[in-house]
């Protein structure tokens, strides 16, 4: 079984500051690691993931997690967001398979002006 | 192009009730998944289907839930005799197949138990 801990349920920021976003798991096996975006009235949608190689991954939009197996840790970052990143991040587990995704609560990152 | 549908966006209904979520999934996409997202949590698993199969149903809570897929595409969720705590945003997935396609999500149902 796995499970997932993001630590910080809000994060506020102002615009063009740094931002980390933290995620640890627990898992008895090896594992896929994701993060999610749920923008204001929109589904959820797949911001970035690691399946194995590097474990510095990065998405479109400037955002990047690395994972740390030794720490299991796969915390995400920016180093400057805008207004538009504000949104509900939500970090996902899954242990060898892609669909049985362990959600963790989310974290909520507001950026301000 | 159409990204995974869901309907309806909300639905409210008495306790004791039978309710019917739907979910259209990306045309092509041969698995579908069911999550449900409660107050303040991430989205649960509930039921994963390849095709017309369950594939995996192990995160249905219990009996009064069941989900079909007759023809591998539109997909069904049905919960009977509903109780308060089932209120909850339930989601639909979908993706090319199990391995490594990325999951895409539909906006969810919102079901609210009076």
């Amino acid at each position: 079984a796995q499970s997932v801990t993001q630590l910080d349920s809000q994060v506020p920021v102002f615009e063009e500051a740094p931002v980390e976003l933290r995620c640890n798991y627990s898992s008895s096996v090896s594992v896929y690691l994701f993060w999610y975006v749920q923008y204001p009235n929109q589904g959820l949608q797949l911001l970035l993931k690691y399946l194995s190689g590097s474990t510095l991954v990065e998405s479109i939009n400037g955002f990047e997690a690395e994972f740390n197996k030794s720490q299991t840790s796969f915390h995400l970052r920016k180093p400057s967001v805008h207004i538009s990143d504000t949104a509900e991040y939500f970090c996902a587990v899954s242990g060898g398979s892609n669909y049985k995704l362990t959600f963790g609560k989310g974290t909520l990152l507001t950026v301000n002006p | 192009g159409a990204g995974v549908s869901q309907t309806p966006s909300n639905k409210v209904t008495e306790k004791g009730k039978y309710v019917e979520l739907r979910c259209d999934p990306i045309s092509g996409h041969t698995a579908l998944y069911w999550y449900r997202q409660s107050l303040g949590q991430g989205p649960e698993f509930l039921i994963y289907f390849q095709g017309t199969g369950a594939a995996d149903d192990s995160g249905l809570p219990n009996d009064r839930f069941f989900a079909v897929r007759p023809e591998g595409s539109v997909s069904t969720l049905k919960i009977q005799r509903t109780e308060r705590g089932d209120s909850a945003v339930y989601l639909c997935a979908s993706s090319l197949a199990m391995g490594n396609s990325p999951l895409h999500f539909g906006n969810g149902t919102r079901l609210t138990v009076t």
